[in-house]
């Protein structure tokens, strides 16, 4: 158990419609990451938050996508009109550290949405 | 480059030692990680390694680390069928401040009796 739970875990859907992802952190963290992974490929970054605040998101990869986090607790992705090159896992993935307890950066991801667009 | 460089496949017969290579882009990058990931799930932390450090010993893992190439690889001793994953190598890049794991392409190990 990494402390981080996914919704859906897979979600088909037709060209053109919206989808949401939702990810849970369990376990206490600083930072919260959405990335993208493709077949072949490894996890591509597309933004992140740090408690409620969305500090980077000039990677999301159009205007179609954007992702909130109301309150630094859960987060959601969302993709409108969505598009078969949307096709992919969605990764979300927490990272723990203070000044208390720095850690060493490590990332614990969730198992991710897999998004089929038909 | 601009990008963290892996090999795309490594095939290896079980008791055999595996070495997965990495190339990462940043010199400064405090910690470089090594991330396991099993058909169907998510990518969990395997080892990682100070960048103070030359090498670091984990059991059956030994990972390296050439700074001065920024080259990093993961050896894994008398391999077996359950080490068949992809495995990531990944850095936090301290250029530019905003401190993001960025990830390679990943190796696919496949380990054949």
């Amino acid at each position: 158990d990494t402390g981080v739970s996914q919704d859906p875990r897979h979600k088909i859907t037709k060209r053109g419609q919206n989808v949401t992802f939702r990810c849970d952190p369990i376990s206490e963290h600083n930072r919260l990451y959405w990335y993208r992974q493709t077949l072949g490929q490894g996890p591509e970054f597309l933004t992140y938050f740090q408690n409620e605040a969305q500090l980077e998101k000039s990677r999301l990869l159009s205007d179609r996508f954007s992702a909130e986090r109301p309150k630094g607790s859960f987060s959601t992705l969302e993709i409108q009109r969505t598009e078969q090159g949307d096709s992919a896992m969605y990764l979300c993935a927490i990272q723990r550290h203070s000044r208390q307890t720095p850690g060493t950066g490590e990332l614990f991801f969730g198992e991710g949405s897999r998004l089929t667009v038909l | 480059g601009e990008d963290v460089e892996q090999s795309l496949f490594l095939s290896v017969r079980e008791g055999d030692s595996s070495v997965i290579n990495c190339t990462y882009t940043d010199s400064s990058s405090t910690y470089l990680y090594w991330y396991k990931q099993e058909p169907g799930a998510g990518l969990q932390l395997l080892t990682y390694i100070f960048s103070n450090m030359d090498m670091k010993q984990d059991q059956r893992l030994t990972v390296l680390l050439n700074k001065k190439d920024k080259h990093l690889s993961l050896r894994i001793a008398d391999t077996q069928t359950g080490d068949s994953a992809i495995y990531f190598c990944a850095e936090i890049p301290l250029l530019g401040g905003s401190y993001i794991p960025t990830f390679g392409r990943g190796t696919s190990l496949i380990v054949h009796p």
